[in-house]
């Protein structure tokens, strides 16, 4: 059965540091997308960066990078120079099938990252 | 352009009441999806629309249903509600394409409380 697994129920990290936050996933489609999303308190959900299943570089959006390593259904994400805007809740999603069929999507539990200054 | 927008933003209901939720997807978007966010179970699909059509459904009991207009806004509705329905839902809307990442845009939730 399709699964998201992020094992980090919250994290720390300094101002300007790099962090990552762990995702697992499980399913048994060959083509599927897997997504970040920022969830800070006011509850809008913000996308984040996006690795499809076939795509054979690993997905960079500025700070933002997926470390994705297909053969051990990992797709972590690292934010570098982390900022006090950073805190907030993170999740990593996936959906199955490829780009239009569906948007029905998979989440994880969520890794609340804390900045401190 | 303006994001998604859902309506009301806050309400309180009671036990057996039914609540109509509106979302109002991001101008040319034709995909909304559905999400209830609680503590306990975390982000679960509800249901998507396309196109005024209902392309996939969550496990949700038939208390929760929804639908969508020809301009593409989406309402869901929860008859008798209970107490495990106090949540944030999210609607999320998607331009549906080949290219690009087909993200999904959230909109801010609506957060129900059933007392």
């Amino acid at each position: 059965a399709q699964k998201i697994t992020q094992t980090q129920p919250g994290m720390f990290v300094q101002e300007k540091e790099a962090v990552t936050l762990d995702c697992t996933y499980d399913t048994s489609d060959q083509s599927y997308g897997l997504f970040w999303y920022k969830q800070p308190s006011s509850g809008e959900m913000i996308f984040l960066i996006y690795q499809g299943s076939y795509d054979e570089q690993n997905a960079t959006e500025g700070r933002y990078s997926l470390n994705f390593q297909k053969a051990r259904k990992s797709a972590n994400l690292v934010i570098s120079a982390s900022q006090l805007g950073d805190s907030a809740m993170y999740f990593c999603a996936m959906r199955e099938g490829r780009r239009g069929a569906t948007n029905k999507l998979i989440f994880g539990t969520g890794t609340l990252l804390a900045v401190q200054p | 352009k303006a994001g998604v927008t859902q309506t009301p933003r806050y309400l309180i209901k009671t036990r057996g009441q039914q609540v109509t939720l509106s979302c109002s997807p991001i101008s040319g978007h034709r995909s909304v999806s559905w999400y209830q966010q609680t503590p306990g179970q975390g982000l679960q699909f509800l249901f998507e629309y396309f196109s005024e059509t209902q392309r996939n459904k969550g496990n949700f009991p038939g208390r929760f249903s929804g639908r969508q207009f020809s301009n593409s806004r989406s309402e869901m509705n929860v008859s008798t509600l209970e107490l495990g329905d106090s949540a944030l839902y999210l609607c999320a809307s998607s331009l549906e394409a080949l290219r690009g990442t087909g993200e999904l845009f959230f909109g801010e939730g609506s957060r129900l409380t059933v007392l």
